[in-house]
């Protein structure tokens, strides 16, 4: 299994602020990605986090908005830029493991914004 | 494009009695399939999956699911439903079935399981 730690949990933020979500792994991954949850919604991929090169959008979503780093092999960011209200969601990340043919995912980030 | 269809956002069922939730997908390759389950506030927790080995897939806490190409189902039951079992349950099916991204997933609505005394 793996080990995914999220930061932070939550957090209620005003718009028009951008927030910044950390992701770490207990262990070397090559594959990362970045979801979204909206209230009583399904998860959605944002983004494929790609280490070494820019991340890889989803239809409909933007570097602008959700600009996400991978700096190495265990750790990602994904901030959500000038939020509004419509931005109020779980944005979870997740790692790939091939070994174990399965992805596995964090605890998730529950955003609010007012 | 992949996609996911779950059959009823929300499933009620008595302590006890069988668990059955479906999930029907299209894909244009042989599909890698997964059921998650969420627990209020927490995050996803894999239940079982299927990666074109055996078409009938055991997971944990007793549930299993068939993967059954003709009718592109892949339903999961349990024969005898927990109050522990009370949850969201997400079928997601990989984004590629040649094994090159197990985390690339598309969810389906998800399902809502409720277990009455």
């Amino acid at each position: 299994s793996a080990v995914i730690s999220q930061k932070p949990s939550r957090d209620i933020c005003q718009r028009g602020t951008s927030l910044t979500i950390q992701c770490q792994v207990d262990s070397q991954v090559t594959m990362m990605f970045w979801y979204r949850q909206q209230p009583g919604q399904s998860l959605t991929l944002i983004a494929t986090a790609n280490q070494g090169s820019e991340a890889t959008y989803e239809s409909g979503f933007v570097i602008d908005k959700f600009p996400i780093s991978r700096p190495n092999l265990t750790f990602s960011t994904l901030t959500v830029s000038n939020m509004s209200p419509e931005d109020s969601s779980i944005y979870l990340c997740s790692v790939e493991r091939r070994v174990s043919t399965e992805a596995f995912f964090g605890q998730g980030t529950r955003l609010t914004v007012v | 494009a992949q996609s996911v269809t779950q059959l009823g956002s929300h499933v009620s069922v008595s302590e006890g009695a069988l668990v059955l939730l479906r999930c029907n997908y299209s894909s244009s390759v042989p599909p890698y399939l997964f059921w998650y389950v969420q627990y209020p506030n927490q995050g996803l927790q894999l239940l079982l999956k299927y990666t074109s080995a055996a078409t009938l897939v055991k997971g944990i806490n007793g549930f299993e699911a068939e993967f059954k190409k003709s009718e592109t189902s892949f339903h999961l039951t349990k024969p005898s439903a927990h109050m522990s079992d009370a949850a969201e349950y997400f079928c997601a099916v990989s984004d590629q079935g040649g094994g090159t991204s197990y985390g690339k997933l598309t969810f389906g609505q998800g399902t809502i399981l409720t277990v009455h005394p």
